[in-house]
């Protein structure tokens, strides 16, 4: 199957600060990669859509100029969490879609301390 | 109000029973419905997609499709302690739809 890389894979930062996440499809072109959060035990909510060459899409709730996304090519999005706080801590995946399937990447641990 | 349902589990099986996993969908209109497992700490990874009524099987996997009934099943045959995560339903309501809404999951144990 496809493969989608994120980087970083965990990371831990202080209230306040900016945090990117990178999200590849690896071997294929992904026009539309999509961002989800995932808080323990719950399942995983889509936050947002990103399209290469425009604006990505949110979700109802998700704040755009907290959670900035930029899809730069058609195999690179990533993910900004701005003036990052305890409560933003969370698991962050992002998948890619080929025609008919969806792959995600291994996922981004955030801790806000 | 789009809504995919699953029983959270716990589910616990014997090693070497068959796990039945069950999801069911509010959109009628919804055409393709996939199957995740999702290991503790991990991302998702697909196990099995299915678009028309029926059975489909791959390997110990058989996915069921009831559109009817709006009903989409899993079945792990021969379940092996590995088997043990959280299995995620998740329904694409329309052709060309863009993005997948996920149930919030069954917690399966696989007891040797």
């Amino acid at each position: 199957g496809a493969v989608v890389s994120q980087h970083p894979s965990w990371v831990i930062c202080k209230s306040g600060t900016s945090v990117k996440i990178e999200c590849r499809s690896l071997d294929f072109q992904a026009t539309t990669m999509f961002w989800y959060r995932q808080f323990p035990k719950q399942s995983l909510m889509l936050m947002a859509t990103s399209n290469e060459g425009s604006k990505a899409t949110y979700e109802q709730g998700v704040e755009k100029d907290k959670f900035l996304i930029n899809h730069a090519s058609l195999t690179l999005s990533t993910l900004t969490v701005t003036s990052a706080h305890p409560e933003d801590s969370s698991f962050y995946i992002c998948s890619a879609r080929t025609i008919y399937e969806q792959y995600f990447g291994p996922g981004t641990r955030l801790t806000v301390t | 109000q789009k809504e995919v349902e699953q029983n959270s589990g716990p589910l616990s099986v014997p090693e070497g029973a068959i796990a039945s996993l069950n999801c069911t969908y509010s959109d009628r209109g919804s055409q393709s419905f996939f199957w995740y497992r999702q290991y503790s700490g991990k991302s998702p990874e697909l196990i099995m997609f299915i678009y028309s009524n029926g059975d489909k099987e791959d390997g110990r996997f058989t996915a069921q499709l009831n559109k009817a009934s709006q009903y989409v099943s899993l079945l792990i045959r021969d379940s092996q302690p590995s088997d043990s995560a959280t299995y995620l339903c998740a329904v694409n309501w329309r052709t060309g739809a863009n993005n997948l809404f996920f149930g919030t999951g069954t917690r399966l144990t696989v007891i040797p």
